[in-house]
């Protein structure tokens, strides 16, 4: 069946290092991988999106990777922030669907 | 833009009673989404509309939940009767026509809490 797993359910960073997030996934062959960011009491909000024949995609402080070999990104927030801390929620879209599958999202904590 | 906007933001209902959430979609996005989340089962898709039109309703739990899209700017997810592991937050949230990418906006959500 169909899964997606990332890494930690918590990730704990001192501010100004780099966080890294993991999203891996099985028995799926996404055409795109999107990262949502979702603060407490608040719906998901879009970060990025990377096309399967994508392998780098940067946004600010932000990059995601994309690696379809190893059927895995990675997303990185440079120079973290407080602000930063939030849950993190890789997304998967096949083809011309319009649906989503999420996972369950890591929750990060940057530290003052 | 006001984004997603969705009614009530909390529900708290006894077992057994009807809930209707409400949700308004941003002007000119054609494509619309009803998920449910909980710490045990995270983010799941229920049900999502295009064109008004329900295409996929296979995450719809049970024949308790329904949705209704009666125009593109309203649409309505009815679980009759309600009962206490239906306790979620649910999201609405809606994406643009044209774009296969589907980036999609999400509304604040409705805690729904079924005694």
């Amino acid at each position: 069946s169909q899964k997606i797993e990332q890494n930690s359910e918590a990730l704990n960073i001192q501010e100004g290092k780099t966080a890294t997030l993991t999203c891996n996934y099985t028995n799926y062959s996404p055409a795109y991988l999107q990262w949502y960011r979702q603060d407490p009491g608040r719906g998901p909000v879009f970060l990025l999106l990377i096309r399967e024949n994508e392998k780098e995609k940067r946004k600010e402080r932000l990059k995601v990777t994309f690696d379809t070999t190893l059927k895995q990104s990675l997303f990185h927030i440079t120079a973290s922030q407080p602000a930063d801390s939030a849950t993190y929620l890789c997304a998967l879209q096949a083809g011309s669907a319009r649906q989503l599958t999420f996972g369950s999202g890591t929750q990060l904590t940057v530290l003052p | 833009d006001a984004g997603v906007i969705q009614s009530p933001r909390h529900e708290v209902t006894e077992m057994g009673q009807e809930v209707t959430l409400r949700c308004k979609p941003i002007s000119g996005h054609n494509s619309l989404f009803w998920y449910r989340q909980t710490m045990m089962r995270g983010l799941e898709l229920l049900i999502y509309f295009n064109n008004n039109v329900p295409i996929d309703d296979s995450g719809m739990p049970e024949d308790r939940f329904s949705a209704k899209m009666p125009n593109a700017s309203f649409s309505t997810l009815k679980i009759q009767p309600s009962e206490p592991r239906d306790s979620a937050v649910y999201f609405c949230a809606s994406s643009p026509q044209g774009r296969d990418s589907n980036e999609q906006f999400f509304g604040p959500g409705t805690r729904l809490t079924v005694l």
